[in-house]
């Protein structure tokens, strides 16, 4: 079930900076949501972007679709030491099964 | 890749009875698995954390009694919804996380229940 990709597989950056994640998918999708995922814990919901949707914002965190590239990204601004997890994106299908990429790690550097 | 599979795939059963789903790593061995229910056109729910040998750890709102959870072995868990109902109709999908790599997770394919 784990046919989308995430790039880059891991990236570290400094407290304070934009992390930005991308995700690509290959079948026609309904949604696409992000996950974020602590060490050794389940997966916590961060956005639901449907597929007529381009863009949408939750406090830090700002998601693009581009359903034409079959692409999308998070964006995580002015990143902070709590958002160390992996991050994962998945696609929702006209029948509503869902896809998961394999996931990209973040570290913040203090 | 780390490789999770779930059965069934499928399942359709009358109210009233009681439904089993397996979730399987087939090349690691998994401290934790997680269950997740997904209804339509919204995005997973956390239903509970499965640890080999101890009990479920269940979320706020998930009945325990309903969703029996079993994780015998590091390689296997089981999710029995017992005496399903139609709302009870959802995508489960289940997850494992090896004790090597606390940092990631693997998804299976999920299962979809349909209650009559």
């Amino acid at each position: 079930s784990q046919q989308g990709e995430e790039d880059p597989q891991a990236l570290s950056i400094q407290e304070g900076e934009n992390a930005t994640m991308n995700c690509s998918y290959k079948t026609s999708i309904n949604n696409l949501q992000w996950y974020r995922q602590n060490s050794g814990r389940g997966l916590v919901h961060l956005i639901l972007i449907r597929s007529n949707e381009r863009e949408k914002h939750s406090g830090r965190l700002r998601v693009t679709l581009d359903t034409s590239k079959k692409s999308s990204s998070l964006l995580i601004t002015a990143s902070r030491a709590a958002d160390t997890a992996s991050y994962f994106c998945a696609t929702a299908a006209p029948d509503d099964k869902i896809i998961f990429g394999k996931g990209t790690r973040l570290h913040i550097l203090p | 890749g780390a490789v999770v599979s779930q059965h069934p795939s499928r399942v359709i059963c009358k109210s009233g009875t009681s439904v089993k789903i397996e979730c399987r790593s087939l090349d690691f061995q998994a401290t934790t698995m997680f269950w997740y229910r997904q209804f339509p056109k919204q995005s997973l729910m956390l239903m509970a954390t499965s640890n080999e040998g101890s009990k479920a750890t269940y979320e706020q709102g998930v009945e325990k009694d309903k969703f029996l959870i079993n994780h015998a072995s590091l390689t296997l868990s089981t999710l029995t919804v017992t005496s399903a109902h139609p709302e009870d109709s959802s995508f489960y999908i289940c997850s494992s996380v090896s004790g090597v790599r606390p940092d990631t997770q693997y998804f299976g394919p999920g299962t979809r229940l349909t209650v009559l």
